[in-house]
């Protein structure tokens, strides 16, 4: 069975750090696209980042290029979201994804809330 | 990146038919075979119902339904049942190895 179990979720105040993770089983990770989307409070989904299987390739949105750092340890069936610089508008929900055949979103945790407030 | 435009809200009595529609531009929806369709329940993660525009993963009951004309997708769903009230979300490719999502249709089943 796919699981994705995200961590690390919390209250940050704004201009801060926090790191995310994703632990994955159920699947051979290192075969999979994987990633990140946001959901924040009583809104929509917001696709955030892309990595590749070997996590050579790595795609942002936007609004988080510079400060978000997407990555990936095989050997740990882990993803990771690193967050810098946080703004009041990065509060979310942040779930992590399976990409499947670099198409569509198969598998999702159940997300971990990251709130930006002083 | 600008999001898939999807109406607020619809609605239909249980056993009827609904539309949904997602509408994109020529550089995401309307030039890749790759609009899925998400159905999100209140507190729960998104779940995925459509893939490739009109494919159904195993395990998603057949009364759904996509397809894609020119720059807008259409998810329909037959035969309502009570259990379909949830948010729907189309999502498309858009270059460049970014993705967008629609900003949700709210489907409420009277």
């Amino acid at each position: 069975e796919v699981q994705l179990v995200e961590s690390g979720g919390g209250l940050v105040q704004p201009g801060g750090s926090l790191r995310l993770s994703c632990a994955a089983s159920g699947f051979t990770f290192s075969d999979y696209w994987m990633s990140w989307v946001r959901q924040a409070p009583g809104k929509g989904l917001e696709w955030v980042a892309n990595i590749k299987p070997d996590g050579s390739e790595k795609y942002y949105v936007d609004s988080v290029k510079g400060r978000f750092t997407i990555s990936r340890d095989n050997a740990k069936n882990s993803l990771y979201l690193q967050m810098n610089s946080l703004r009041a508008e990065d509060t979310a929900v942040y779930y992590c994804a399976r990409l499947y055949s670099f198409g569509w979103f198969d598998y999702w945790g159940q997300g971990t809330l990251v709130t930006v407030s002083s | 990146q600008s999001a898939l435009t999807q109406p607020a809200s619809v609605s239909g009595s249980p056993g009827q038919s609904i539309t949904i529609s997602c509408t994109g531009t020529s550089s995401d929806v309307g030039s890749y075979n790759l609009v899925s369709w998400y159905q999100q329940h209140p507190g729960k993660a998104p779940k995925l119902m459509i893939y490739e525009g009109t494919k159904r993963p195993s395990g998603v009951s057949n009364h759904f339904s996509g397809s894609k004309s020119g720059n807008t997708a259409s998810l329909t769903i037959s035969g309502l049942q009570a259990e379909d009230e949830a948010v729907y979300y189309c999502c498309s490719y858009a270059r460049a190895g970014t993705w967008v999502f629609g900003g949700g249709t709210k489907l409420t089943v009277l």
